[in-house]
């Protein structure tokens, strides 16, 4: 089992430009996360994806767009890319409801908007 | 708003000691918690959970738990320079997602 994967590891972005970030899990996981860390601000909650067909918004969702496109994949979108974007994005996954709620995480993906 | 707040540190111990982290959460319907491990430029990584009152050991780790007290925290008896990271304390306040602290940073001095 590769876990969670994220594509890209590295991205540089200009201001406006726009991306998606991939994240794929193979564990039959139903709930899906991403999240962005900054320095000194702790791991923040962009968005979130109960189980298939479902997405509602965390902490921090302004500027952001998600899809859950089946039960593996769960992306995230910038449409218009702004240096507060800079960040690493971590994806999780987790199957909550079925005893057990722990979070695996993704490799990351360093985002740098110029 | 439910918050889980912990020393950010650095928290230096020596070689051989042991390391106490602290965590306090403010929503007293939390049933479950966890500690993470962080290297720095890596994901975070799972090291303990616990759901219920007292002591959890797994190795040299131990997490304790007292939800009258809303206060979880996480021991790592004889300190390596290995050990030294980020740890994430995580609660999970129910049908919602995790809420995580900002972290602990934990230096082992050789």
């Amino acid at each position: 089992n590769a876990g969670v994967t994220q594509t890209p590891k590295f991205q540089v972005l200009k201001t406006g430009q726009s991306m998606t970030l991939q994240c794929a899990q193979d564990m039959n996981h139903n709930s899906m996360y991403w999240y962005r860390q900054d320095p000194g601000m702790g791991l923040r909650l962009i968005y979130y994806s109960a189980s298939e067909g479902t997405t509602d918004k965390g902490e921090v969702p302004n500027g952001y767009n998600v899809s859950r496109l089946n039960k593996r994949e769960f992306s995230l979108r910038l449409e218009s890319a702004a240096p507060s974007q800079t960040s690493v994005y971590f994806c999780a996954s987790t199957d909550r409801g079925r005893g057990t709620d722990t979070q695996y995480f993704g490799p990351g993906t360093r985002l740098t908007v110029l | 708003q439910k918050e889980v707040e912990q020393n950010s540190g650095p928290l230096s111990v020596p070689e051989g000691a042991i390391a106490s982290l602290n965590c306090t959460y403010s929503d007293r319907v939390s049933q479950s918690f966890f500690w993470y491990r962080q290297y720095s430029g890596k994901s975070p990584e799972l090291i303990m959970s616990i759901y219920s009152n007292g002591d959890k050991e797994d190795g040299r780790f131990t997490a304790q738990l007292n939800k009258a007290s809303q206060y979880v925290s996480l021991l790592i008896r004889d300190s390596q320079p290995s050990d030294s990271a980020t740890y994430l304390c995580a609660v999970n306040p129910g049908n919602t997602p995790l809420v995580f602290g900002k972290g602990t940073r934990l230096s082992v001095i050789a």
